[in-house]
């Protein structure tokens, strides 16, 4: 069973457009919520991250929404550029330990 | 800052052989997790060690095994490979244990290991 539940599988947005990618899951132990960044044949890169307690984090173009009573959150990312195309996951990680659940990750593109 | 190193980078490996892939998390830290990314399962959690101690398992066989040095470095350990464990196989790097602020955890690039 999926923990967290990640749409769309893939997104293509012109240059200076926004790219919205939206994460949902149940569990209510969870309590921090990154983004990660991966390019082909590399491993995942920390974007950005929050916790329940704050509804939205804002670093450059990236930006993080959260809606504790929806348990949804999403990325949005600004002005997105050509260098932003690559997968994007979502996590989550219960209070308990250091095991993060993951979504199943968004293929972008971004066209010039 | 140095940052997360895995060892080897690729790997081909025979059915029924076994491996040992290395992990050396960043300075000072003490958590190392281990993932599986497949295309089809995507990221899964396979087991995290703080002070050499196990604290997690994910669901994966019991071909899979782990462990964790003094210095915080980490090896992982397949048996008995099967096709199925071809996959890219990452080590997370965190401070410490899951409380407020130490929860950051850093990917190395990975193990691309392929079964034959």
């Amino acid at each position: 069973q999926q923990q967290v539940k990640q749409s769309p599988q893939s997104l293509i947005v012109q240059k200076g457009g926004i790219s919205i990618i939206n994460c949902a899951y149940e569990n209510t132990a969870f309590d921090y919520f990154p983004w990660y960044q991966q390019f082909p044949g590399k491993g995942p890169a920390l974007l950005i991250a929050i916790r329940p307690d704050v509804s939205e984090k804002k670093e450059g173009r990236f930006t993080i929404s959260f809606n504790k009573s929806a348990k949804q959150f999403s990325l949005h990312i600004m002005d997105s550029q050509p260098g932003d195309s690559a997968t994007y996951f979502c996590a989550a990680r219960e209070n308990t330990g250091n095991q993060f659940y993951f979504g199943t990750g968004t293929s972008l593109t971004v066209i010039p | 800052k140095a940052g997360v190193t895995q060892t080897p980078r690729y790997l081909i490996k025979t059915r029924g052989q076994q491996v040992t892939l290395s992990c050396s998390p960043i300075s000072g830290h003490r958590s190392v997790s281990w993932y599986q990314q497949t295309p089809g399962q995507g990221l899964q959690f396979l087991f995290e060690y703080f002070s050499e101690t196990q604290r997690n398992k994910g669901n994966f066989p019991g071909r899979f095994s782990g462990r964790q040095f003094s210095n915080s470095r980490s090896e992982m350990n397949v048996s008995t490979l099967e096709l199925g464990d071809s996959a890219l196989y990452l080590c997370a790097s965190s401070l410490a244990a899951a409380t407020w602020g130490n929860t950051e955890a850093f990917f190395g690039q990975g193990t691309r290991l392929t079964v034959v």
